[in-house]
């Protein structure tokens, strides 16, 4: 089955507490990219990534790292959590030959930092 | 980033009623696509939508692209407690890679 993985799907944190949320594909996508979900503020994009080796800033970078080793993993990084980074978090994968970015999107993971 | 509007913001109708939620920029997209998420999971992918003034049925949802390509359009008829969710449109502007996502239409539909 065609599907993107999140680990975990649920975390409480505290503060400054280093933590990785996991990304994993199974389409062999190209392209993979990081959201966070907040009531009133939408999906807005951390990072994504077009290839191995290749990532660039989203809209709201400050705080998190990725890294993307491998095509079909792309792990979130919270150095050091802040409350502010309690949110919903999903990964997504898609295709790029056509240029339309279709995203499939994991089951989220809801992450809450004290 | 592009600013992308959604409107309305909410919607709560009863079963059988039609409804049209809007997507609307400033700015010509080269794509725009359309998601619907329940409660818990992750956005799913409805429709992209690719040539100014296409139209797109499933089953009884009808998705229009506008013919400038700035606005697009969802329009669902005989609505059913099955259509409740957040309503998503993404847009891809010129040759870039990052998709921008309106705030979305958080539908109710009652029985």
């Amino acid at each position: 089955e065609a599907q993107v993985t999140q680990n975990p799907r649920y975390l409480i944190t505290v503060t400054g507490k280093k933590l990785t949320v996991t990304c994993s594909q199974n389409m062999n996508h190209e392209y993979m990219s990081w959201y966070r979900q907040d009531p009133g503020l939408g999906l807005r994009q951390i990072y994504y990534s077009m290839n191995v080796e290749v990532t660039d800033k989203g809209d709201v970078p400050e705080g998190y790292k990725v890294s993307r080793k491998e095509k079909r993993n792309f792990p979130l990084i919270l150095e050091s959590p802040s409350p502010n980074q309690t949110s919903l978090y999903f990964c997504a994968s898609s295709q790029t030959d056509r240029g339309l970015y279709e995203q499939y999107f994991g089951p989220g993971t809801r992450l809450t930092v004290t | 980033t592009q600013l992308l509007e959604q409107s309305p913001q909410f919607l709560s109708i009863q079963e059988g009623e039609n409804l049209t939620v809007y997507c609307n920029s400033s700015s010509v997209f080269s794509s725009l696509q359309w998601y619907r998420q329940e409660p818990g999971e992750g956005p799913v992918l409805l429709v992209t939508v690719v040539t100014g003034g296409e139209v797109k049925k499933l089953k009884r949802l009808t998705f229009q692209f506008g013919d400038a390509r700035k606005d697009s359009s969802l329009h669902i008829t005989a609505a059913q407690p099955g259509d409740t969710g957040l309503y998503l449109c993404a847009g891809v502007w010129g040759s870039g890679y990052a998709l921008n996502f309106g705030k979305g239409t958080s539908l109710l539909v009652t029985p």
